[in-house]
């Protein structure tokens, strides 16, 4: 299994409050992804790394921010939660970016249950 | 926003049977799909990664096909047994520019198998 950690597993929280969700990794893989899943949604990418400092947005970015400081560290946080981000959060890794390496296949971490009261 | 559809949503199967399941995906930029196996309380776990018109993937008794000109991917089960139950999702990814874009996933088929 690829080395991949989620803290915390499981979080509930008020509206309003500041959450951050930290993915951990030990396969030196460059990029790092943020998923939500949600019924009759699949999954969402949220955010994506390509580097220390390198980020970008994928398709349901608003009311997330990120930070990759470390190679093995992708932060997500929500500033302000709301009742609409209650959801299961799944970080992934890359060996290199989907579509310009030799293996594109994404390794998944456990999943972080968030839910915001 | 891409169009990655799963067919069916769900489907139970009785243990022994074999059974098969469609991605359909946009026919035009193909770059990859990726097939995976989501357990309930797991996280997806990789099957295949296809790039090529009529690609054939096997591993053990799941195997996949792909179609980049019409636009559809099959995943078979022969012979199902309760452990292949799980949630199975394929993952579209398209060519841009030099390089291609991000994994959109399909909402997935949702497979029972009774024993």
């Amino acid at each position: 299994d690829a080395g991949i950690t989620q803290s915390p597993r499981h979080k509930v929280t008020e509206t309003g409050t500041p959450v951050t969700l930290r993915c951990h990794q030990t396969e030196n893989h460059r990029y790092m992804y943020w998923y939500r899943q949600d019924p009759g949604h699949g999954l969402r990418l949220i955010h994506y790394s390509y580097g220390v400092k390198d980020t970008d947005k994928g398709e349901v970015s608003d009311g997330y921010s990120v930070s990759r400081s470390k190679t093995e560290d992708f932060l997500l946080t929500l500033e302000s939660a709301t009742s609409s981000q209650t959801s299961v959060y799944f970080c992934a890794i890359s060996e290199s970016k989907v579509g310009q390496g030799n293996t594109d296949t994404q390794y998944f971490g456990p999943g972080t249950r968030l839910t915001v009261l | 926003i891409l169009n990655v559809e799963q067919s069916p949503q769900s489907l139970h199967v009785q243990e022994g049977d074999s059974t098969n399941f469609t991605c359909s995906f946009p026919s035009s930029n193909f770059y990859a799909l990726h097939w995976y196996r989501w357990e309930t309380a797991k996280s997806p776990e990789a099957l295949f990664v296809m790039t090529l018109n009529g690609d054939e993937k096997k591993k053990g008794q799941i195997s996949a096909t792909l179609n980049t000109k019409e636009g559809y991917s099959y995943l078979y089960i022969k012979g199902s047994q309760p452990e292949d139950s799980a949630t199975y999702l394929c993952a579209f990814i398209r060519s841009s520019g030099g390089g291609a874009d991000g994994l959109t996933f399909g909402k997935g088929t949702h497979l029972i198998i009774q024993p």
